[in-house]
């Protein structure tokens, strides 16, 4: 099963709204990653956050991690038409070399 | 990009026939991976490698194989392709900081295989 799992599957906003991904996960981890993927490409690394950490910004990305609930949050601000794409968390375990990607959520930004 | 390269980038083949899979790096890190990707599943790990000739399986690995001779190259065989191997295949690498913490994974441009 993976280790990370997204909610909402899809999400369609508005530009210049904000748009909130959640990611669950199951074990204990060494830390959270997110990545973006453009249709057709491979994956983007936009941020990550180690299991020490509770919050990080990177410009227009805030995530948080909550190790006691096993959640995370990406938060973009003021999205843009260019945002459109599918957002994945991913987990590395304590100890682990593997990172475990979950399902991703569909973001779709309109201008 | 980092320079990670994948060859073929698209493949169709027959279902019984071997299939092999190259990436390539140029950014001498440690580890690399191979991923596939199908819809509702995201991205499943089937191998990754550590160091040269360091493999260990994924969690869908069945039905595939690896090997890494050089640092700069990792080959994914699909040793009898079935048409459930039909997918988008990634690979990845990534460095370690040394410090436990794993850093983020640069992707390759993936490999679309279709197998009939």
């Amino acid at each position: 099963s993976q280790q990370g799992e997204e909610d909402p599957q899809a999400l369609s906003i508005q530009e210049g709204e904000n748009a909130t991904m959640n990611c669950s996960y199951k074990t204990s981890i060494n830390n959270l990653q997110w990545y973006r993927q453009n249709s057709g490409r491979g994956l983007v690394h936009l941020i990550l956050i180690r299991s020490n950490e509770r919050e990080k910004h990177s410009g227009r990305l805030r995530v948080t991690l909550d190790t006691s609930k096993k959640s995370s949050s990406l938060l973009i601000t003021a999205s843009r038409a260019a945002d459109t794409a599918s957002y994945f968390c991913a987990t590395v375990n304590t100890g682990g070399f593997k990172t475990i990607f979950g399902a991703g959520t569909r973001l779709f930004v309109k201008a | 990009d980092a320079g990670i390269t994948q060859s073929p980038r698209h493949k169709v083949t027959e279902t019984g026939t071997p299939v092999t899979l190259r990436c390539h790096q140029t950014e001498n890190h440690r580890y690399m991976y191979w991923y596939r990707q199908d819809p509702g599943h995201g991205l499943r790990l089937i191998h990754y490698s550590y160091g040269v000739k360091d493999t260990d399986k994924g969690e869908v690995s069945d039905g595939y194989s690896v090997s890494r001779s050089k640092t700069e190259d990792f080959l994914l065989t699909l040793e009898s392709a079935t048409s459930s191997q039909t997918s988008v295949y990634f690979c990845a690498i990534s460095a370690s900081t040394g410090e436990g913490f794993y850093n983020e994974q640069f992707f390759g441009p993936g490999t679309r295989l279709t197998v009939l």
